[in-house]
């Protein structure tokens, strides 16, 4: 599995835009990325999957340029209750071992 | 729908005590997965399974075990509980055939050895 690296922390603002980036310099070919958002006491939360260019939902973006090196979670206008803690994975689409990093603390201030 | 339940929410233990945490899941994932997550630490897999019937070995396995009987359940034992394994105890469960490895978490299992 591939190791990711995220920075350790980020702080924002209500109503800016909070991009995220993740490295993953040795993903194989048919490794996917996925997101988790985890709030204290609870446990984490799909956020977004992709495996190349762009994916857009409801909740953010994930940007991955060409050679899939890196990874960009894009959280639009966050507020408050983005507060969390977002976790990069990269694995098989199917793997079934989920191995979880560091992830990076978002701090939302108003 | 209930999703991923996880018992019980919290429990103070002796060290030397035996424990067994409970994970059910009532969305027919062929997945399971155990992990603990330490005071602002990551989370870190203990032993996951592919599907019943079969378990495997996560980063952290030592200490503990788990079984697989059926599709539903994946119950953790701690055999001889230590201090050390004090944490916060989260179960999860993934289709992981042919999808997006979209897993869905209980609300954790908070566990004081002492």
């Amino acid at each position: 599995l591939a190791k990711t690296t995220q920075p350790i922390s980020m702080d924002s603002y209500e109503g800016q835009e909070v991009n995220i980036t993740c490295s993953h310099n040795n993903i194989a070919t048919n490794d996917y990325i996925t997101w988790y958002q985890q709030f204290p006491s609870q446990g984490p939360r799909f956020i977004i999957q992709g495996y190349k260019t762009k994916v857009t939902n409801e909740v953010a973006s994930l940007f991955i340029p060409a050679d899939r090196k890196s990874s960009t979670l894009s959280l639009p206008r966050v507020s408050l209750s983005d507060t969390a803690v977002y976790y990069c994975l990269v694995g098989l689409y199917n793997t079934d071992k989920l191995i979880f990093g560091t992830g990076t603390r978002l701090q939302v201030f108003p | 729908i209930a999703g991923i339940t996880q018992a019980p929410t919290s429990q103070i233990l002796a060290a030397g005590r035996r424990m067994t945490l409970r994970c059910t899941q009532d969305m027919r994932h062929n997945a399971m997965y155990w992990y603990r997550q330490d005071l602002g630490l990551g989370l870190r897999l203990i032993h996951y399974s592919n599907t019943a019937g079969t378990t495997g070995k996560g980063e952290v396995p030592d200490g503990y075990s788990v079984s697989r009987a059926n599709t539903d359940d994946f119950p953790l034992t701690l055999a001889s509980a230590v201090p050390s394994q004090t944490s916060v105890y989260f179960c999860a469960s993934s289709e992981s055939q042919g999808k997006g490895t979209e897993a869905f978490f209980g609300q954790g299992t908070r566990l004081t050895v002492v």
